[in-house]
């Protein structure tokens, strides 16, 4: 069973920096990964996907990696800004059936003017 | 434009009521979605439509139903609420499937009582 993992939970840094959000998963049989950004009490925005013969994607000051074989996406984003700050989560989808997707659980990021 | 709306935005019920969840989207996507997001978890599919005149039970089907009544509207009926159904309630599209990007509504949350 796929398992998605999002550490560290919450993350504070200054404004104007630049960081990296992680997403872990256990089956490297992925189709593809999503990058979404929640706000309080707000719907999921999908921020980029990448599908598994991609390495990366860009828009704008966000950048996500993929590497299948050790089982990781990060979410670069640069220059931080304090709009930034929201909840965001990655969503694997696995092999096999369109509907299966696992959701990570989170990294919300406070970025401090 | 309008996207992924739900409606209510908030409900509270008390145990064995029911209640339908309203969805709908105006961007012709083929595939819908609810899911439930509980604090601590990742979100978790309830019911999907991969086109018009289909649904299937997702990770978490017991005690919902479905109706995808044409290509905008895809509800989610709960026929004897229960305190465990407490949650926020997501409706998402997608063009096709998670080939494609998807889109979420603003959420539903729901307490049972």
């Amino acid at each position: 069973k796929q398992e998605v993992t999002q550490i560290p939970a919450a993350l504070s840094v200054p404004e104007g920096e630049n960081l990296v959000l992680n997403c872990s998963f256990t089956d490297s049989a992925i189709y593809n990964l999503q990058w979404f950004r929640q706000d309080p009490g707000k719907g999921l925005t999908s921020l980029l996907l990448i599908q598994s013969s991609q390495r990366e994607q860009t828009s704008g000051r966000l950048n996500a990696s993929l590497d299948k074989s050790s089982g990781r996406s990060t979410l670069y984003i640069a220059a931080s800004q304090p709009g930034d700050s929201a909840t965001y989560l990655c969503a694997v989808r696995n092999s096999g059936g369109y509907q299966k997707v696992t959701f990570g659980t989170g990294t919300k990021l406070q970025v401090i003017p | 434009n309008a996207g992924v709306t739900q409606t209510p935005k908030f409900q509270v019920l008390k145990t064995g009521q029911s209640m339908t969840l309203q969805c709908a989207q105006d961007m012709n996507h083929n595939s819908m979605y609810w899911y439930r997001q509980d604090p601590g978890m990742g979100l978790r599919l309830i019911y999907y439509s991969a086109s018009e005149g289909t649904t299937d039970k997702g990770e978490v089907p017991n005690g919902y139903n479905v109706s995808r009544l044409n290509k905008r509207e895809f509800s989610l009926r709960l026929e004897s609420a229960a305190p465990s159904q407490t949650s926020v309630y997501f409706c998402a599209s997608s063009e096709q499937g998670w080939d494609t990007e998807a889109f979420f509504g603003q959420g539903t949350r729901l307490t049972v009582v």
